[in-house]
């Protein structure tokens, strides 16, 4: 399965768009893509989910080229709320079953 | 209504001594996942059970982790013997069937300390 890999932080100001993006290379075609938002001391929360293209819910949107190799999560108007971990999540439902969390993002939105 | 629950929210335990870590996912979620999150690191895939089968358990890292969900409902993960580089934090996730099938809720995880 994919390995995943992201940078490790960014610094953001708050009402400004941020994007992190995800890098799995090795992604086969039935691996789907799942951004989670981890605080510290809880389990990661679920934002968003897409396979190819573009997606968008009311909290973020995650853009897939066509080759899928690697993803962006973008959140519009970060607040310093929005302060946490980022991950992508590479996953295989079918067959051979793998899930392969990125190496996070570690996010900071400042005043 | 209720999230994914897991107990204890801390363990600690001496080298060699067995713990049992237990998860309690949404009701009537079919899918659950075990994974394990060290200091500073994503989490790592354990295990996958669909109801009370386990379909994957590539992810264990050495035969003295044993997990179960023996009604299809509660799970426990099981780590006999442990050692020092079992100190993580443990978490459950489990899914519904149907349209949100890949979606995962994950409990707060068990924080596993080995003195």
């Amino acid at each position: 399965l994919a390995k995943t890999t992201q940078p490790i932080s960014m610094d953001s100001y708050e009402g400004q768009e941020v994007n992190i993006t995800c890098s799995h290379n090795n992604i086969a075609t039935n691996d789907y893509i799942t951004w989670y938002q981890q605080f510290p001391s809880q389990g990661p929360r679920f934002i968003i989910q897409g396979y190819k293209t573009k997606v968008t819910n009311e909290v973020a949107s995650l853009f897939i080229p066509a080759d899928r190799k690697s993803s962006t999560l973008s959140l519009p108007r970060v607040s310093l709320s929005d302060t946490a971990v980022y991950y992508c999540l590479v996953a295989r439902r079918t067959g051979t079953y793998k899930y392969i969390f990125g190496t996070g993002t570690r996010l900071k939105v400042l005043a | 209504g209720a999230g994914v629950s897991q107990s204890p929210r801390y363990k600690v335990a001496k080298r060699g001594q067995d713990v049992a870590l237990r998860c309690d996912p949404i009701s009537g979620h079919v899918s659950l996942f075990w994974y394990q999150q060290a200091l500073g690191q994503g989490p790592e895939f354990l295990t996958y059970f669909q109801n009370e089968a386990q379909l994957d358990k590539s992810g264990l890292p050495s035969d003295r982790f044993f997990a179960e969900r023996p009604e299809g409902s509660v799970s426990t993960l099981k780590i006999q013997r442990t050692q020092q580089e079992d100190s993580a934090v443990y978490l459950c996730a489990s899914s519904p069937a149907g349209p949100d099938a890949d979606t995962q809720y994950f409990g707060p995880g068990t924080r596993l300390t080995v003195l």
